[in-house]
C-alpha cells in the first residue's frame, strides 16, 4: 500500500534533549513537508523540501531542524532550542511543481516534552 | 501575505440535514487553489474537496460541494445529507499557483446529532 508513515504515534521526552521524528512515504513524492498542530491553530508549516539534499524554512522553523537525504525520507528534529516542543506533529508529502494539486498527510507523531 | 479565516469554531448538524462551513481569504493573487481538509478523531488529514480558482465551475464530490466566489474572496463547504463519519474538524487551505506551500484556517468542529 503506498502512503507515508510517520512514527511512533506518541513520543515522551525530557526538557532539554533532542528528539527526532520519523517521516516515510512510498509515492514516489518529490515534496515533503512538515507541520506543527497546535490547539485550537490550524495547521503552521515547519520545513518543506521540493527536492533531495534541499529544503526551506517554513513560517516556525526556529529550533527545529531537518535532513533530505533520500526522496522517500524526510526527518524532523526538535532540538532543545525549542521553547515549547509539545504538539501534534504532521508530515505531508505531494507532486511538487505548479500544478502539484493536494499534499498528503501521514498519521502524526504527538510529541510530549516535560 | 495570505491568510486564510474560518470563523465558526464549532458547527452542528443533525444526521441527514445539511450543513455549510465557511471559509474566507485574503490575497492579492488570481490564480490559486483552495482545499478543504477533513481531520476526524485520528488526527489523519483527508483531502475533501479542491478548487482550482481559474475554474468558474464550482466544484462538487458526492455529498460535498463548494461555493466558491472569487471576487467576494469567500469558499464555503456544502454537506449534505450529513452521516455520523461526517463528525470532524474541517480545515480550508489556500495555495499560491507558485508555491506548494499550503496556508491552513483555524478549523471548524462539526458535530453531527442522530
Amino acid at each position: 500500500d503506498g502512503g507515508i508513515t510517520q512514527s511512533p504515534k506518541y513520543l515522551f521526552r525530557k526538557e532539554g534533549q533532542n528528539v527526532t521524528l520519523s517521516c516515510e512515504q512510498n509515492l514516489n513524492h518529490d515534496a515533503m513537508y512538515w507541520y506543527r498542530q497546535d490547539p485550537g491553530q490550524g495547521l503552521r508549516l515547519i520545513y518543506y523540501s521540493q527536492i533531495v539534499n534541499d529544503f526551506q524554512k517554513g513560517d516556525i522553523a526556529e529550533g527545529y531542524s531537518v535532513s533530505r537525504e533520500k526522496k522517500e525520507s524526510f526527518p524532523l528534529t526538535v532540538t532543545s532550542a525549542q521553547k515549547n516542543p509539545t504538539a501534534f506533529y504532521l508530515c505531508a508529502s505531494s507532486w511538487g511543481g505548479r500544478r502539484t494539486y493536494e499534499q498528503y498527510f501521514g498519521p502524526g507523531t504527538r510529541l510530549t516534552v516535560t | 501575505a495570505q491568510t486564510v479565516t474560518q470563523s465558526q469554531p464549532e458547527m452542528s448538524v443533525q444526521e441527514a440535514e445539511t450543513v455549510t462551513l465557511s471559509c474566507t481569504y485574503d490575497t492579492s493573487e488570481s490564480d490559486y487553489y483552495l482545499f478543504w481538509y477533513k481531520q476526524p478523531p485520528s488526527r489523519q488529514m483527508i483531502l475533501v474537496i479542491r478548487q482550482e480558482a481559474y475554474k468558474q465551475q464550482n466544484a462538487t464530490e458526492n455529498r460535498f460541494s463548494v461555493n466558491f466566489q472569487k471576487a467576494a474572496k469567500s469558499f464555503s463547504l456544502k454537506i449534505s445529507d450529513s452521516q455520523l463519519g461526517d463528525a470532524a474538524m474541517y480545515f480550508c487551505a489556500y495555495r499560491s499557483w507558485n508555491t506548494d506551500k499550503l496556508i491552513f484556517g483555524t478549523g471548524t468542529r462539526l458535530q453531527v446529532f442522530p
